[in-house]
């Protein structure tokens, strides 16, 4: 079965620093795999996406993030942290269909 | 075009009464995707449909609960009776299979019961 791992449930940043947020897949097929933001008492919002194209995706607000297969990672960065980026951030990999979440990563971006 | 919408955006209810919550997909998504997200398991797919049609539901959690799609542009998700443990916010999302893979949720219906 499809599945990932987010590391590190919580990850502070200062603002202005270069953000890293990690994701790894397990996956016996190759994966479709996404990165959704989360804002307090909203729903979740598409960042990006790699369906076997670019191995670099650029999404919104100046993310990207890199499928490396032989790490089997999908880690999410961006190289000035600004204040409004504080927000939960979830990867996910699509599973016969379906999307299936990792746990989350909860990111605060201090002054 | 307006997204994904849900019904009601919070709920409060005693426990033992039935609560249905209610999604609107996009137009033109054939895929539908009920989600529950609590501090404890995260984001949990309860049920999926597609044209219509369910197509997994393992996710949901007990007889209790209970979902509908009787046409394509709208769903319903019921708990019958609900407890306390089904507090949590319930999120629909949508989907057009086959197109570039996009999922849009919707806003999310928080539901506590009391």
């Amino acid at each position: 079965a499809q599945s990932v791992t987010q590391l590190g449930s919580h990850v502070s940043v200062s603002e202005g620093a270069l953000v890293l947020l990690r994701c790894n897949y397990s996956s016996s097929v190759p994966p479709y795999l996404f990165w959704y933001v989360q804002y307090p008492n909203q729903g979740l919002q598409l960042l990006l996406k790699y369906t076997s194209a670019a191995t670099l995706v650029k999404g919104i607000n100046g993310f990207e993030a890199e499928f490396k297969k032989s790490e089997t990672s999908f880690h999410l960065t961006k190289p000035s942290a600004h204040m409004s980026d504080a927000a939960e951030y979830f990867c996910a990999v699509r599973n016969t269909g379906k999307l299936i979440f990792g746990q989350g990563t909860t990111l605060q971006v201090k002054p | 075009d307006a997204g994904v919408i849900q019904s009601p955006r919070h709920e409060v209810t005693e426990m033992g009464q039935e609560v249905t919550l209610r999604c609107k997909p996009i137009s033109g998504h054939n895929s539908l995707f009920w989600y529950r997200q609590t501090m404890m398991r995260g984001l949990e797919l309860l049920i999926y449909f597609n044209n219509n049609v369910p197509i997994d539901d393992s996710g949901m959690p007990e007889d209790r609960f209970s979902a509908k799609m009787p046409n394509a542009s709208f769903s319903t998700l019921k708990i019958q009776p609900s407890e306390p443990r089904d507090s949590a916010v319930y999120f629909c999302a949508s989907r057009q299979e086959g197109s570039n893979y996009g999922y849009t949720f919707g806003s999310g219906t928080r539901l506590t019961v009391v």
